[in-house]
């Protein structure tokens, strides 16, 4: 059973375009990461949520607890934005305290 | 800005063959963790550690794998004697604080392939 479930999977945009991609866990969190993995490997966190929304730059993440659901919405895409996005949930398991990672949503934004 | 670094970028290494993957933390960060990336697959939490112990650890960290803070920079993944299942990315990662609603800070990741 996935706990954390990422959609879509894959995404393809126009540059300017505006994007939105969904989170959905099954299990109670404490907080929810949106991460960024370069084509090279490299993973750089966006956000930590744990209610509300935060804004940074052209990124935007929202989460609604109550729902269990998150999204990240990038305005003006950019092909540099082209990456993937991982969601991660941060999981209490009794004195366990770990993060649970979605699959990615792989986006590309075309010139 | 102060970031996580990981070596080697690459390792290449016999089935059966013991390797140590090394990472920096940033340097007032407490807690450490390693985390693996098969191929195509999720990232997989591994271990947390913090004040010289493990806090946290997966199924996945069976007794092959160990980890350790030699000193007061590096922070270690051992793999006694890998096999061909342990390819993958491994990070490791770094935070301030404890517990998962603190920013972790990423090291750009060492592909290990046993061959």
């Amino acid at each position: 059973k996935n706990e954390v479930e990422q959609s879509p999977q894959n995404l393809t945009a126009q540059e300017g375009e505006f994007i939105t991609i969904n989170c959905s866990y099954s299990v109670g969190i404490s907080a929810l990461h949106w991460l960024q993995q370069h084509p090279g490997g490299g993973i750089v966190s966006l956000f930590m949520l744990s209610s509300g929304k935060k804004k940074h730059g052209r990124l935007i993440a929202t989460i609604n607890i109550q729902e269990k659901h998150s999204s990240l919405h990038i305005t003006a895409s950019h092909p540099r934005d082209s990456a993937v996005y991982i969601c991660a949930a941060g999981v209490s398991k009794g004195s366990a305290r770990q993060l649970t990672f979605g699959s990615g949503t792989q986006l590309t934004v075309l010139p | 800005e102060p970031e996580v670094t990981q070596t080697p970028s690459h390792q290449v290494t016999q089935m059966g063959q013991e390797v140590i993957l090394r990472c920096v933390p940033i340097s007032n960060h407490l807690y450490f963790y390693w985390y693996r990336q098969i191929l195509g697959q999720k990232v997989e939490f591994l271990v947390s550690f913090y004040n010289n112990e493990i806090s946290e650890k997966s199924e996945i960290f069976d007794d092959q794998f160990s980890v350790e803070r030699p000193d007061g920079s590096n922070f270690t993944l051992k793999i006694r004697s890998t096999k061909l299942e342990d390819s993958a990315m491994y990070f490791c990662a770094s935070s301030v604080d404890r517990g998962i609603k603190n920013i972790q800070y990423f090291g750009a990741g060492t592909r290990l392939s046993v061959l």
